[in-house]
């Protein structure tokens, strides 16, 4: 079955503590991979788009890499303000959503 | 440009009746797809619409029905609701090879 898991399903971190959330999928005929971030009560904000293994993105402290099983987002000095769930989607002809990673930045 | 719209932003309704929601994609849009979203399953396909055809369809029964007009707008019909017909659901509009672009949904309370 095609699938899209996350992990870990919430993550705290205190402000500055660097980490990374991960995205593994099990579809045929990958065509990209999407991050995109949600805050409550809004739809989900788009991040990045990867297209192949070994490709890599960047956006102030975030940054996305994809290998053919799965793909990291690393958050790098994180703030506050990146508190929100993250969530990752596999393109494969449709589109399809893992659960997401709740983080919760302490100051 | 616009983002996505969706109406209305709330609904309550109750077991047994039917339900509207509406999506206004992003200008030259020409693909809208639709998400339920709640906290046990996160966000479910339901399907796609791309130039007032459905183009994928998710694993849903056939009470949740779509339909897309000559102006790219969609709508979504649930029929006889049922309680754990409760969620957000989302409608995302998008280009060819491009990204899902979101609403900020419409929250179905089912009582």
């Amino acid at each position: 079955e095609d699938q899209v898991t996350q992990s870990p399903e919430a993550l705290r971190l205190q402000e500055g503590e660097s980490s990374s959330l991960n995205c593994s999928y099990t579809v045929s005929g990958l065509r990209g991979l999407f991050w995109y971030r949600q805050d409550p009560g809004k739809g989900p904000e788009f991040l990045f788009t990867l297209y192949s293994a070994g490709e890599e993105k960047e956006k102030e402290r975030l940054k996305a890499t994809l290998t053919k099983k799965e793909s990291f987002l690393h958050i790098t000095a994180p703030k506050p303000e990146d508190s929100a769930t993250y969530l990752c989607a596999v393109w494969y002809g449709k589109i399809i959503f893992g659960k997401g990673t709740r983080l919760h930045i302490l100051p | 440009k616009a983002g996505v719209t969706q109406t209305p932003r709330y609904l309550i309704k109750t077991r047994g009746q039917q339900v509207t929601l509406s999506c206004s994609p992003i200008s030259g849009h020409r693909s809208v797809s639709w998400y339920q979203q709640t906290p046990g399953q996160g966000l479910q396909f339901l399907f796609e619409y791309f130039s007032e055809t459905q183009r994928n369809k998710g694993n849903f029964p056939g009470r949740f029905s779509g339909r897309q007009f000559s102006n790219s707008r969609s709508e979504m019909n649930v029929s006889t609701l049922e309680l754990g017909d409760s969620a957000l659901y989302l409608c995302a509009s998008r280009d060819e090879n491009s990204p899902l672009h979101f609403g900020n949904g419409t929250r179905l309370t089912v009582t």
